[in-house]
């Protein structure tokens, strides 16, 4: 059974540091794409990062571009959102979830139950 | 930018049918843009409904669909249930790593 389990929310200040993590069971973690997404209080889904089966290739949304840090381990078969220069606006419930590429389609296939992060004073 | 667009909010009636559809503020939704679709409950993390524009995720029921209508995708519930009742999201690929999820739509069932 394919299973992520986030962890690392919590309160944070404004300007404040922190990291989210991701673990993975149930799949051969090394060859999937695994990506972070978040929806604040009250509002949407919001792709925020992506990182490549071996780590070298990541992407961002533009809001997060030099605050945000993705990173995996695979002998540890986690990820990582190392979080920067937060902002109230980065409040929000962060799921890890699982890509799948098959018959020329990409898509989410497995989620998390997703952590809170909340910046304020 | 562009956008990836959803209606809001939906209605329909226990047993009938609905269309909900993604766009993009600027031009058309294709196979290229690799669109899924999400349920999500409050509280609940998201499930996959529909991949590859319209092959079902595993478990899912046949009365979820997804097409490609004329510019947009589209996921349409034939046979509505009260448990149906859900905000959906599609997602789709911009080109260059980067994805976006529309704003997601609200379907009541009444």
């Amino acid at each position: 059974e394919v299973q992520l389990v986030e962890s690392g929310g919590g309160l944070v200040q404004p300007g404040g540091s922190l990291r989210l993590s991701c673990a993975a069971s149930g799949f051969t973690f090394s060859t999937y794409w695994m990506t972070w997404v978040r929806q604040a209080p009250g509002k949407g889904l919001e792709w925020v990062a992506s990182i490549k089966r071996d780590g070298s290739v990541k992407y961002y949304v533009d809001s997060v571009k030099g605050r945000f840090t993705i990173s995996r381990d695979n002998a540890k078969n986690s990820i990582y959102l190392h979080m920067d220069s937060l902002r109230p606006e980065d409040t929000a419930v962060y799921y890890c979830a699982r890509w799948t590429y098959s018959s020329s389609y990409f898509w989410l296939e497995y989620w998390g139950q997703g952590t809170l992060l909340t910046v304020s004073t | 930018q562009t956008v990836v667009t959803q209606e809001p909010s939906f209605s329909v009636s226990p047993g009938g049918t609905v269309t909900l559809t993604c766009g993009l503020s600027s031009g058309s939704v294709s196979t290229s843009h690799h669109p899924s679709w999400y349920q999500q409950t409050p509280g609940q993390a998201p499930r996959t409904l529909i991949y590859g524009i319209n092959t079902r995720s595993s478990g899912v029921p046949d009365r979820f669909s997804g097409s490609i209508l004329g510019n947009k995708a589209a996921l349409t519930i034939t046979g509505a249930q009260a448990d149906d009742e859900s905000d959906y999201y599609c997602v789709l690929s911009m080109g260059g790593g980067l994805w976006m999820f529309g704003g997601g739509t609200k379907l009541t069932v009444l």
